[in-house]
């Protein structure tokens, strides 16, 4: 299994609050993503990452920053949670092959409910 | 309508049917094509990319039809352990993975 963790894997928050989610990766990919899973949805690109402190915009990005200050790291942020942010979010990691990128690894996710 | 639609199911058959997934795609520009796993409360993984040819590995085939956008898997002699959620994903022009909501399986015995 690809070496890809997040923390917390569990959190229950209030609404207005800040929540930060963790991704680490020890694979040194150079694609990072933060997905969210809801029911009926699937699963939507937030924020992505294609190199040290080089970010992008996905389908769901309101309501969401992130960073990566470190090749391994790639955080999530919720400046004011609310309670339609409540969802399973992923973690994804992959890397440049010929004709592309590669297959995407997904992280254990972390279930975040804002109350 | 969504970017790639597929019947959420459930699916229920039992040990050792054949069972076929379909997923259609809007985006006629869709470079790549593959079917993810995604066990309960587990994350995602990869189970096989589609390619235009037609694919098979060992009980699983996979067919794509551009002409009409949309994408297949077949589970042969379907095993308990089969029992998951499916979900056809397609990458775009810009590399980006669009995922549908998903087809649950149950394999009863």
């Amino acid at each position: 299994d690809a070496g890809i963790t997040q923390s917390p894997r569990h959190k229950v928050t209030e609404t207005g609050t800040p929540v930060t989610l963790r991704c680490h990766q020890t694979e040194n990919h150079r694609y990072m993503y933060w997905y969210r899973q809801d029911p009926g949805h699937g699963l939507r690109l937030i924020h992505y990452s294609y190199g040290v402190k080089d970010t992008d915009k996905g389908e769901v990005s309101d309501g969401y920053s992130v960073s990566r200050s470190k090749t391994e790291d790639f955080l999530l942020t919720l400046e004011s949670a609310t309670s339609s942010q409540t969802s399973v979010y992923f973690c994804a990691i992959s890397e440049s092959r010929a004709g592309g990128i590669g297959e995407q690894f997904f992280g254990p996710g972390t279930r975040l409910t804002v109350l | 309508r969504k970017e790639v639609e597929q019947d959420p199911g459930p699916f229920n058959v039992p040990e050792g049917a054949t069972v076929a997934f379909n997923c259609t795609y809007s985006n006629s520009a869709s470079q790549s094509f593959f079917w993810y796993r995604q066990d309960c409360r587990k994350e995602p993984k990869l189970l096989m990319s589609v390619y235009s040819s037609g694919n098979e590995d060992g009980r699983f085939t996979a067919q794509l039809n551009r002409a009409s956008q949309y994408i297949s898997l077949l589970i042969r002699d379907s095993k308990l352990s089969d029992s998951a959620t499916y979900l056809c994903v397609v990458r775009n022009a810009g590399n980006m993975l669009t995922f549908g909501g998903g087809t649950r399986l149950m394999v009863k015995p």
